[in-house]
């Protein structure tokens, strides 16, 4: 059964610290591995990695893949208060267009 | 452009109602997709559209949970009856046909079973 794992679930940290969320994954046909962030309802589009080793960034955030391991990790540098969110990690397969969601890393950022 | 709408934002219903949720998705975008996301847990795909026709309905509960999408447009989602463990946020997302990954998701639809 495909599945996506996310570590860890929760994550308090003070404001200016640099964090890592981690993803893992086992699937079949994968295809690309994705991250969102979710603060209110609606998840928005923050990567998508499909080459082990290539690291994505945009301002404090990066995300990197490596498909041996099977996981893939998102850091955020310099945290603010606005980066509060749930960062969910998906998984894009080849199979029906399908995306598999993990239960996501709810992180809280003390001012 | 605007973007995915959803209605209602917010429901609440006792155990054994019916309910109905509606979505209409971005302009063009052949696919949609609908979610269920429970409270502390990530979004758990329902059902995918591509236009009218349904590609993947495998985790829908079909004997209590039905959707459609007539016209290829607008989708509705009902639940008949509702159960306690119902109770979730119900994402919308759309896209363009084979771009997956950039799925355009609505504010969502809480509900809450009583």
């Amino acid at each position: 059964e495909d599945k996506v794992v996310q570590s860890p679930l929760s994550l308090v940290v003070h404001e200016g610290d640099t964090v890592t969320l981690n993803c893992s994954y086992e699937v079949t046909n994968f295809r690309s591995l994705l991250w969102y962030k979710q603060e209110k309802k609606a998840p928005t589009f923050l990567f998508m990695l499909t080459s082990s080793g290539i690291e994505k960034k945009s301002g404090r955030l990066s995300s990197i893949l490596d498909k041996k391991e099977l996981f893939s990790i998102l850091n955020i540098t310099a945290t603010q208060t606005g980066d509060s969110a749930v960062y969910l990690c998906a998984v894009e397969t080849n199979r029906d267009d399908k995306i598999i969601f993990g239960k996501g890393t709810r992180l809280h950022i003390l001012p | 452009e605007a973007g995915v709408a959803q209605s209602p934002r917010y429901k609440i219903i006792e155990k054994r109602q019916s309910v109905a949720f509606w979505c209409n998705p971005i302009s063009g975008h052949a696919t949609l997709y609908w979610y269920q996301q429970i409270l502390g847990q990530g979004p758990k795909l329902l059902i995918q559209f591509q236009n009218n026709g349904v590609v993947d309905d495998s985790q829908l509960p079909k004997d209590r949970f039905s959707a459609e999408r007539l016209k290829g447009v607008d989708s509705t989602l009902k639940i008949q009856p509702a159960k306690l463990e119902d109770s979730a946020v119900y994402l919308c997302a759309s896209s363009l046909m084979f771009t997956v990954h950039e799925q355009y998701f609505g504010p969502g639809t809480r509900l809450t079973v009583t």
